[in-house]
């Protein structure tokens, strides 16, 4: 069984460039959700998506934004990247919803924004 | 929102002693899970905890939902333990899991 991997591990950024970081989920699950921490922080709820549709957002201003594909694996997309975006975003995919079911991360993509 | 609070924030500890690590939350809830994150960043799932004790190994945990509130043990530790552990239980619309700030344990031999 394949766990949750994430590209690329580590980015480097310049201030107002765009970004995308993926992600693929665990074997056999529908739901995939985008976390942000930030430095000595617990992870953030970015958003949700389930069967391609957003399913529930964070507080997030909306240059974050995702998509999910019909493989189930997802994309985060960053526009006008501020410094304060540096931090590990991290993925955790389960099978339905967080209420219910457990939940698995991928190892994150540390992103650094200069 | 439902709110999650994690104490001790750090716990200092020599090799072979037990620890308590307690996740507090404000409104009851359908699930909780404790992770170990590592150096790397990845969070590792330690259990997926409900209500109840589980054991795994030198771990284990007890969830109280009825008094909001989980706890962690981890016995004879090792330096393998160090590292900062989080329990994150689901927001209400079921679409998130909210976590504490988390526990930073440093084990030293």
């Amino acid at each position: 069984e394949t766990g949750v991997t994430q590209s690329p591990t580590h980015l480097i950024k310049t201030r107002g460039q765009q970004v995308t970081l993926r992600c693929s989920s665990q074997s056999g699950h529908n739901t995939v959700s985008w976390y942000q921490q930030a430095l000595g922080q617990g992870p953030q709820f970015i958003f949700q998506y389930y069967r391609e549709e957003e399913n529930g957002r964070g507080n997030f201003p909306p240059r974050f934004s995702g998509l999910q594909f019909p493989n189930y694996s997802s994309e985060l997309n960053v526009n006008a990247l501020e410094l304060d975006d540096s931090a590990l975003y991290l993925c955790a995919s389960s099978s339905g919803s967080p209420k219910n079911t457990e939940a698995f991360f991928g190892q994150g993509t540390r992103l650094t924004v200069v | 929102g439902i709110q999650v609070e994690q104490s001790p924030p750090d716990l200092i500890l020599q090799e072979g002693a037990n620890s308590t690590l307690r996740c507090n939350f404000s409104d009851s809830v359908n699930n909780l899970q404790w992770f170990h994150q590592n150096p790397w960043g990845q969070l590792i799932n330690l259990f997926y905890i409900p209500s109840g004790t589980k054991q795994n190994g030198r771990l284990s945990a007890t969830t109280v939902a009825t008094e909001r509130y989980s706890l962690l043990y981890i016995s004879s530790s090792q330096t393998t333990d160090s590292g900062v552990y989080f329990c994150a239980v689901p927001n209400q619309a079921g679409t998130a899991l909210i976590f504490g700030k988390g526990t930073t344990l440093s084990v030293s031999s």
